[in-house]
């Protein structure tokens, strides 16, 4: 069965460095979401792509989080530079096109992001 | 906008008792539903959904809910669980049209069946 593949699974990084996380979606899933999950709370929308277009990156904070999906297809969430705040799970989640499954989101293990 | 509450954030119970896990939705348009299990450090689960039809979705692992449109709810049941179920569950909404799918969580609420 297909998944969505998220990398790396844990990642503890220092106050004002980079972080980049990857996702790759199930095959032939145009739309992908980025979520944040903070500790005791439902993720939130961070990012979402058509193909290789946004189409909402409302509650992305832009001073500090970029996201891209250049070939349509994998993406990438960088954090520069991390904040204390930004410790939490990063989820990857992919939609299937067509009818019935049409908004079916389907999610990767995520990213667990640890600031010191 | 949309939004979800759910009404517990905690729910002890003990294995093969049944169990209810409350979900009420607000929006203005017309809405798609779905439950979502998460087991620590993982990633979330599709339980089940309402697209349309029939109001009573019946999922995976022997859970059902059933959509009420009059008073916005969409509660989760099993009638016998197991020290399995134990887990955290997310209600969410999404809106059709644009939206490309967006979903609004709610806060979760965590199952634990003891034996």
């Amino acid at each position: 069965e297909a998944e969505v593949a998220q990398s790396p699974r844990y990642k503890i990084t220092e106050k004002s460095q980079a972080v980049a996380f990857w996702c790759d979606p199930i095959s032939g899933h145009a739309t992908l979401y980025w979520y944040r999950q903070i500790l005791g709370q439902g993720p939130e929308l961070l990012v979402q792509f058509q193909d290789e277009s946004v189409v909402d990156d409302s509650q992305l904070p832009k001073d500090r989080f970029s996201a891209e999906r250049l070939k349509g297809v994998d993406s990438t969430l960088k954090i520069q530079p991390a904040e204390l705040g930004d410790s939490a799970m990063y989820l990857c989640a992919s939609r299937s096109p067509g009818t019935g499954k049409a908004y079916e989101q389907y999610f990767g293990p995520g990213t667990r992001l640890t600031v010191t | 906008a949309q939004s979800v509450t759910q009404l517990d954030s905690q729910v002890p119970v003990f294995e093969e008792a049944p169990v209810e896990l409350r979900c009420n939705y607000s929006s203005s348009v017309s809405v798609y539903l779905f439950w979502y299990v998460q087991y620590p450090n993982q990633g979330l689960q599709l339980l089940l959904k309402y697209l349309s039809g029939s109001t009573l979705v019946k999922g995976i692992n022997g859970f059902e809910a059933e959509f009420n449109k009059s008073q916005t709810s969409f509660h989760l049941r099993k009638p016998s669980v197991h020290i399995s179920d134990t887990a955290e569950y997310f209600c969410a909404v999404s809106a059709g049209g644009t939206s490309y799918g967006k979903l609004t969580f709610g806060q979760g609420t965590i199952l634990t069946v003891h034996p």
